[in-house]
Order: C-alpha cells, then sequence, then structure tokens
C-alpha cells in the first residue's frame, strides 16, 4: 500500500477552513485514501475515504488531484473541537491500513 | 448500539503479572483488530481477524496473543507483562473482508490504559 506523507503540525484560526495536505505518489489505481482523525485520549475516528473523484460529507470534503498523487482533507469552518492528529492512510484492501504519526492540528480562538 | 466496547478501562499491572483485554462489537462486522499507541506516536497493528476463527499478526505482536471468540468478541492476553508493554490499547472493528479487499472503515473502542511497573 502507499506510504503517504503528512506535515506534523499545522494551526489554523478558528472560523477559517482547514485544509491538510497529503503526498502519497506512490499510490497504485486501486488504492483508497483514508483519512482519520483522533482527539486527545481517545480512539481514532473515521472522517472520510475516496478513490479518484472528490467526496463530501457532513464533516469534511476531500480533494484529490487527478494524477492522484496528493489529496486535502478540507475542514470548511474550524472549530476548537476540531484540534486533533488527523491520519491519511493509502489502502487497497488486500491489507490491513496502516496509521502513521498523522497531523498535529490546532484550531487557536 | 453501543459500537465497539473495552474493559477495562485502566489496568496496573506488575512485571511478569497476565492479564486480558476484552473487545466486543455489535456492528455484525467481519474484522477485528488491536492496535497500541505509545506517547507521541501513531497507532501500530498488533494483530487483526478478519473473520471469525482467524487471527493474524499485524507489526508488532511479539509478547501478546490474541482470540477471536466468536464474530463479536476478540480479546489480547498479556502472558508476562513487560515495563515495555506500558501503553494504550485500542480494539476497532470493521466491514473489511481480507479476501474480496474493498474498503476499511474502522471503527475504534474507547482505549484501555495499561501501566506495567
Amino acid at each position: 500500500d502507499a506510504k503517504t506523507t503528512q506535515p506534523p503540525s499545522m494551526d489554523c484560526a478558528e472560523g477559517r477552513a482547514a485544509n491538510l495536505p497529503c503526498n502519497h505518489s506512490t499510490i497504485s489505481g486501486n488504492e483508497y485514501v483514508y483519512w482519520y482523525r483522533q482527539i486527545h485520549s481517545q480512539g481514532p475516528q473515521y472522517i472520510i475515504h475516496g478513490l479518484k473523484n472528490n467526496e463530501t460529507n457532513e464533516m469534511a470534503s476531500l480533494i484529490i488531484t487527478e494524477d492522484r498523487k496528493s489529496s486535502t482533507l478540507i475542514l470548511p469552518h474550524a472549530t476548537l473541537r476540531d484540534t486533533a492528529v488527523y491520519y491519511c492512510i493509502g489502502s487497497s484492501g488486500n491489507t490491513p491500513l496502516v496509521f502513521g504519526k498523522g497531523t498535529r492540528l490546532s484550531v487557536i480562538a | 448500539n453501543a459500537g465497539v466496547t473495552q474493559t477495562p478501562k485502566f489496568q496496573v499491572l506488575k512485571t511478569g503479572q497476565s492479564m486480558t483485554l476484552q473487545c466486543a462489537q455489535d456492528m455484525n462486522h467481519n474484522s477485528m483488530y488491536w492496535y497500541r499507541q505509545d506517547p507521541g506516536m501513531g497507532l501500530r497493528l498488533i494483530y487483526y481477524s478478519a473473520s471469525e476463527g482467524t487471527t493474524d499478526k499485524g507489526e508488532v505482536p511479539n509478547g501478546y496473543n490474541v482470540s477471536r471468540l466468536n464474530k463479536r468478541e476478540f480479546s489480547l492476553r498479556l502472558e508476562s507483562a513487560a515495563p515495555s508493554q506500558t501503553s494504550v490499547y485500542f480494539c476497532a472493528s470493521s466491514d473489511w473482508a481480507m479476501l474480496s479487499g474493498g474498503t476499511d472503515t474502522q471503527y475504534f473502542g474507547p482505549g484501555t490504559r495499561l501501566t506495567v511497573l
């Protein structure tokens, strides 16, 4: 499965959009991109996943570049409760997901 | 629905003691997982079970055993606890089916905080 690269940390002002990048330049055609987040001391929470097309749900939007080598998770109006570690994972579904260290997002009032 | 439940929430052991962490899910999921998370680190997969009656090693299986008791329950046993096993342990479940691939949306329990002295 594709190795993903994320910045270790980011800040975002409360009420602004948080754009979290992820590079997955070795991703293959059948690999999905998953995003999870982990709020302090809690179990990780699924956010969204996509294959080729952009996806949106009640939590976030996922924008995947046309060449599929990178993606961006967008939280449209970040709140203090969105402060968490965000994990980007590439997986074909043949093996379990592998969680890296993710991006620590701090939403600042 | 309770989702994924884990017991106990906290545990302190002495080196050499044994214990079993319990996990249950009520979502009729095929797959279940055990992860550990050390301070400042991401999650590392210990063992997983892609279907009832099967278990497979993950990234860090040494020092642990697992049992998929039935479709609902997946337990993790430490036979002889060591200080290096001090960690937060998370159980998860998903509808992922290894042989057919597909998506793997995992649902996590609240975690067990284990300290080994």
